[in-house]
């Protein structure tokens, strides 16, 4: 286990419609990076906060916000949803903001039908 | 170039073989090359890592080689067993910044 809280597990919606990823890091970590895996993308570098703050932007849609709060919990939110949205997000989280070594939760599969 | 380039794709290898993977980049940016492993239906976890000042390292059955002038880094396992099957993923990061990651190579390990 390693310590990355992600909820809901499995998430299943429509075209068009919006919703909440959650997850909370190991206690003590600052930083939460967000990650898309798909079969053909493979792990796609989203978005990273520090103790609050966006870190680092990588290919995140227009469509996708993030935020991290003050208990450090981040939540992943995603809009105007389609089909190829269909993927597995997986947040991570690290002690410092440096990106080194990370600790994934077991990731949200999200079915956009 | 913020790309891995990782082959090969899938590889099967029986059981007490090398199994090995590899990895290169263009970006000399990079600063820190880790590998991850992943099971099905769980998120990557940390295997082993390396920094670029060093040629290698080994951690029990498991080495990373790492060649700064070419450019490229590989994953040995040694005496491969079937509970390492699962999909590995080598990475490099960006001066302190995000991970970039490879696209994976699903390792089976045959009885």
């Amino acid at each position: 286990d390693s310590g990355v809280t992600q909820t809901p597990k499995h998430l299943i919606t429509a075209t068009g419609q919006r919703v909440t990823l959650r997850c909370s890091p190991r206690s003590g970590d600052l930083s939460v990076y967000w990650y898309q895996q798909s079969l053909d993308q493979g792990l796609q570098f989203l978005i990273q906060y520090y103790n609050g703050e966006e870190r680092a932007k990588g290919n995140i849609l227009e469509r996708f916000s993030a935020q991290q709060f003050p208990d450090l919990h981040s939540e992943l939110n995603l809009s105007s949803l389609e089909l190829g949205d269909s993927a597995l997000y997986f947040c991570a989280s690290s002690v410092g903001g440096a990106g080194g070594k990370l600790f994934f939760g077991s990731g949200t599969q999200l079915s956009v039908l | 170039q913020q790309q891995v380039k990782q082959s090969p794709q899938s590889l099967i290898v029986q059981k007490g073989g090398i199994s090995i993977i590899n990895c290169a980049y263009e970006n000399t940016a990079f600063d820190y090359f880790p590998w991850y492993q992943q099971f099905p239906g769980k998120g990557p976890a940390l295997l082993i890592a390396i920094r670029p000042d060093v040629s290698e390292k080994k951690e029990g059955r498991f080495t990373i080689s790492f060649n700064k002038s070419a450019k490229q880094f590989s994953l040995h396992i040694m005496d491969s067993q079937p509970g390492d099957s699962a999909t590995y993923f080598c990475a490099a990061r960006i001066s302190f910044q995000k991970l970039v990651f490879g696209t994976g190579t699903r390792l089976l390990v045959s009885p």
